[in-house]
């Protein structure tokens, strides 16, 4: 067990429609990443967060957006869903020092869209 | 950010030490080398991180050369439970940090 928590497990949806996916990290820790791994991908990168503040982004869709709250805790928004969004979504948390940023990551998300 | 380039499977049988090498030409001063292990439907879990020469830990050792363009990670005595995708990353950790996971390298351990 990591620490990270990730709800929902899985979730299911249709075309169009919008979901959020949730994140805890571990006690402690300041920044959160978020990715997305498709069947037999690797993972892509989408965005990071530090203590409240997007850090980098990476290859994220205008149709998603995430935030960070005051507890620390994360939201990953995910909008207007096609087909081709269904992937497992990960989310990690680290301590956010320079240097040896190492990243616990979550059990994931799994989202499939119909 | 330095990009990576591992191979992309290896087979092993139990017992075996297997090492994976990752290439990292273009690694900057104040990277870090950190390798994460996948099993299918599971988050990536670290497995061991480095700056230079070597580092052991209760699973695996990682060997970086001098010029660090690279680095082998080493597992001991592989059973197959450590079939899983292993990844290899290069980053400072710090301000703009963006994690790129490549492909990977896919160990199969038969018995």
């Amino acid at each position: 067990d990591s620490g990270v928590t990730q709800t929902p497990k899985h979730l299911i949806t249709a075309t169009g429609q919008r979901v959020t996916l949730r994140c805890s990290p571990r006690s402690g820790d300041l920044s959160v990443y978020w990715y997305q791994q498709s069947l037999d991908q690797g993972l892509q990168f989408l965005i990071q967060y530090y203590n409240g503040e997007e850090r980098a982004k990476g290859n994220i869709l205008e149709r998603f957006s995430a935030q960070q709250f005051p507890d620390l805790h994360s939201e990953l928004n995910l909008s207007s869903l096609e087909l081709g969004d269904s992937a497992l979504y990960f989310c990690a948390s680290s301590v956010g020092y320079p240097g040896t940023d190492t990243q616990y990551f979550g059990p994931g998300t799994r989202l499939t869209v119909l | 950010l330095a990009k990576t380039t591992q191979p992309i499977s290896m087979d092993s049988y139990e017992g075996q030490e297997v090492n994976i090498t990752c290439s990292h030409n273009n690694i900057a001063t104040n990277d870090y080398i950190t390798w994460y292990q996948q099993f299918p439907s599971q988050g990536p879990r670290f497995i061991i991180q480095g700056y230079k020469t070597k580092v052991t830990n209760e699973v695996a050792s990682l060997f970086i050369p001098a010029d660090r363009k690279s680095s082998t990670l080493s597992l001991p005595r592989v059973s197959l439970s450590d079939t899983a995708v292993y990844y290899c990353l290069v980053g400072d950790g710090g301000g703009g940090f963006k994690t790129i996971f490549g492909a990977g390298t896919r160990l199969f351990v038969k018995a």
